[in-house]
């Protein structure tokens, strides 16, 4: 069983709707939750991050943590094409980017 | 801005090369990595370097090696090419103790 698991996708939506994509894992000493976006042809860049458990809102993306649950989620609201990317999760449980364990990463495509 | 340049963007070799993939970065980051993306896996961790001349091994180090020498870049060899090896290669950098990863743009390498 993988640490963090994320649904591949590919997930299609059209242009204004509301975007929800999450990852669940397995390691409880995660404490640092990212999520990072990766155009095509293009390296990952971190999108945002939270520490533990709880919202954390950039803009129209809001990253969620439930730590009892042992998942996570990223919401993007009103979805633009720009957004079109893949989606990958990562945590790690503090020791620094070395650590980091990613999900698979979910090709999301907003349709205009 | 922090930038990672990986050398080549695309490359074809046979198996049984010894291939050499570059990566050099800017912005004095202690840290640099080397990780692989393949479809339904996401990304996972061959090598990482916490200094000049130290490495450790990651998640998929067989059939991989690596060499730093000085700070600023980072070299992936695989020693003799095979066709599983086909991937897309991702080069990264950290401050120590940061967790967040400043990527490359990746080199997609086939084995033919």
């Amino acid at each position: 069983q993988k640490e963090v698991e994320q649904d591949p996708g590919p997930l299609s939506v059209p242009e204004g709707a509301i975007v929800s994509l999450n990852c669940t894992y397995s390691n409880s000493a995660f404490q640092y939750f990212m999520w990072y976006r990766q155009y095509s042809r293009k390296g990952p860049e971190l999108l945002m991050y939270t520490y533990s458990s709880g919202n954390k809102e950039d803009g129209r993306f809001t990253a969620q943590v439930d730590k009892s649950s042992k998942y996570i989620s990223l919401f993007i609201r009103d979805s633009q094409p720009s957004d079109s990317a893949t989606y990958l999760c990562a945590m790690s449980a503090g020791q620094g980017a070395q650590k980091l364990v990613f999900g698979q990463g979910t090709r999301l495509t907003i349709n205009p | 801005d922090v930038k990672v340049t990986q050398s080549s963007r695309y490359l074809v070799k046979r198996t049984g090369e010894k291939v050499f993939l570059e990566c050099v970065q800017d912005m004095d980051h202690e840290n640099m990595f080397w990780y692989r993306q393949d479809p339904g896996l996401g990304l996972r961790l061959i090598y990482f370097s916490y200094d000049v001349k130290m490495k450790e091994k990651g998640d998929i180090p067989e059939g991989y090696s690596v060499s730093r020498e000085k700070k600023e870049r980072f070299s992936l060899i695989l020693e003799s090419a095979s066709t599983n090896q086909t991937s897309m290669y991702l080069c990264a950098s950290s401050l120590t103790g940061a967790i967040e990863a400043f990527f490359g743009q990746g080199t997609r390498l086939t084995v033919v």
